[in-house]
């Protein structure tokens, strides 16, 4: 089965930039999400990307996908102490209704 | 709106116990699903709805068994509640089969001791 892999933790500066990152092993994902989680809350969607797409950009917010090397990256750029949370990487499974999630990185800014 | 409900916050079971978890959402959508988060694993799949009247198996649906009987509400049962049943349960909701956002509940945290 489909399997996402991501680093536990990330520690940043603030105001520096932070790169989140994923592999993954199934090639047929359309979809692909990053989700962020602050500590007692849901999960809420960041962005998503496209599969025929290599960049996308919203914000402070930029998405890398490297469908060769079956990588996806989050780049946070001027993090700030409210970035603080665990951000999931997602796919979904190319034959069925279904989210893959990664483990979560823990992300933690500090002065 | 509200947005998607889960009741209760916290609870704290023995094992053998049964409960519900309760989730709602006031968004309309067809798509419901439940997750659970264990430290180190990510969200896995329980259960998951396509619209009232239809469920079916996730990553991980054993101990637990869900119904949709109208398009609001996906209550999870734990039959007879085991320690590896304690987690943190999310149910989220979408109008698209995962394929746009999903918007979660804030997430039941259970304990089976």
């Amino acid at each position: 089965g489909e399997d996402v892999e991501q680093s536990l933790f990330l520690s940043v500066r603030e105001g520096d930039s932070s790169v989140i990152n994923c592999t993954y092993t199934d090639s047929s994902s359309t979809y692909l999400y990053w989700y962020k989680q602050e500590p007692g809350a849901g999960l809420q969607l960041l962005t998503y990307i496209f599969s025929n797409m290599d960049m996308k950009q919203d914000q402070r917010l930029t998405v890398l996908l490297n469908k060769k090397d079956k990588h996806l990256s989050l780049r946070i750029a001027d993090t700030q102490t409210g970035d603080s949370a665990i951000y999931f990487c997602a796919l979904r499974d190319g034959g069925y209704n279904k989210l893959i999630f990664g483990a979560g990185t823990r992300l933690a800014v500090h002065p | 709106n509200a947005g998607v409900t889960q009741t209760p916050k916290f609870q704290v079971l023995k094992t053998g116990q049964s409960m519900t978890l309760q989730c709602a959402q006031d968004m309309n959508h067809e798509y419901m699903s439940w997750y659970r988060q264990d430290p180190g694993m990510g969200l896995r799949l329980i259960h998951y709805s396509v619209g009232a009247g239809i469920t079916d198996q996730g990553e991980v649906p054993n101990g637990y068994n869900v119904s949709r009987s109208t398009t609001e509400d996906f209550p999870l049962r734990l039959l007879s509640a085991a320690p590896s049943q304690t987690s943190v349960y999310f149910c989220a909701s979408s109008d698209h089969p995962f394929t746009y956002e999903q918007y979660f509940g804030p997430g039941t945290r259970l304990t089976v001791t």
